[in-house]
C-alpha cells in the first residue's frame, strides 16, 4: 500500500544526544515536510523539502536539522541544541504537481527526553 | 498566523448532524478551503476541500459562503469515531505548506 512510514513510534532521548527520526514515502510525492506537535497544540512546521537535495527552514528550525538524498526519504535529526525536544513529530507529503496542497501524513513519532 | 478562526471545541451527540465553522476573511479568490481530521494519537487527515462551490464526498459536506469568507464542515451523522480535532486551513502564500492553527476539538456524546 502506498504511504508514508515513519519510525519509530516512539523515541528517548538522553540529555547531550542527538537522535534521528525516519520519514519515507513511496507516493513519488515531490514535497516533505516535518511537523512538531505540542500537548493540546496545532503542528508548527520545522523543515520542509521541495525537491531532493534542497530544504528549506520552517518556523521553529533551531535544533533540528534534515537530509534530502532521495525522493523517498526525508530524516530529521533532533539535536542537543534543541533543548525542550519532547513532542509529537510528524512527516508529511504532497505532489507539487497539483494545485490543491492535500497532505498526507505518517502515523507520527513521540519523542520523550529521559 | 493560520488566517483562519474556529472555536476551540464543540460537543455532539451521537447520529446527530454537526456544523463546524470556520472564518477565513482575508482569503483571496485563488486558495483553496482545506479541512483536516486528527484522530487521539495520529497524523492528521485529510477530509474535503473546495474552492467556492458546495463539496461533497464519503466524509463529509463544506458548504462556502458566497462571498467565501467563512465555511462549514457538516458531518451527516456523527459517531463516536469522529471525535477528533478538526483543522480548517488555507494553504499559505508561496508552495504547498499548511498552516495549521489550534483546530475544532469535536466531542460526540453517546
Amino acid at each position: 500500500d502506498g504511504g508514508i512510514t515513519q519510525s519509530p513510534k516512539y523515541l528517548f532521548r538522553k540529555e547531550g544526544q542527538n537522535v534521528t527520526l525516519s520519514c519515507e514515502q513511496n507516493l513519488n510525492h515531490d514535497a516533505m515536510y516535518w511537523y512538531r506537535q505540542d500537548p493540546g497544540q496545532g503542528l508548527r512546521l520545522i523543515y520542509y523539502s521541495q525537491i531532493v537535495n534542497d530544504f528549506q527552514k520552517g518556523d521553529i528550525a533551531e535544533g533540528y536539522s534534515v537530509s534530502r538524498e532521495k525522493k523517498e526519504s526525508f530524516p530529521l535529526t533532533v539535536t542537543s541544541a534543541q533543548k525542550n525536544p519532547t513532542a509529537f513529530y510528524l512527516c508529511a507529503s504532497n505532489s507539487n504537481r497539483s494545485n490543491k496542497n492535500i497532505q498526507y501524513f505518517g502515523a507520527g513519532t513521540r519523542l520523550s527526553v529521559l | 498566523d493560520a488566517k483562519t478562526t474556529q472555536p476551540n471545541s464543540m460537543e455532539s451527540n451521537e447520529e446527530e448532524p454537526v456544523h463546524l465553522p470556520c472564518n477565513h476573511s482575508t482569503i483571496s479568490g485563488t486558495d483553496y478551503i482545506h479541512w483536516y481530521r486528527q484522530l487521539p494519537s495520529q497524523g492528521p487527515e485529510y477530509v474535503i476541500h473546495g474552492l467556492t462551490s458546495n463539496v461533497n464526498n464519503r466524509m463529509a459536506s463544506l458548504a462556502i459562503a458566497e462571498d467565501r469568507k467563512s465555511s462549514t464542515l457538516i458531518l451527516h451523522r456523527a459517531t463516536l469515531r469522529d471525535a477528533a480535532v478538526y483543522y480548517c486551513i488555507r494553504p499559505m502564500n508561496a508552495g504547498n505548506m499548511l498552516t495549521f492553527g489550534g483546530g475544532t476539538r469535536l466531542m460526540v456524546k453517546p
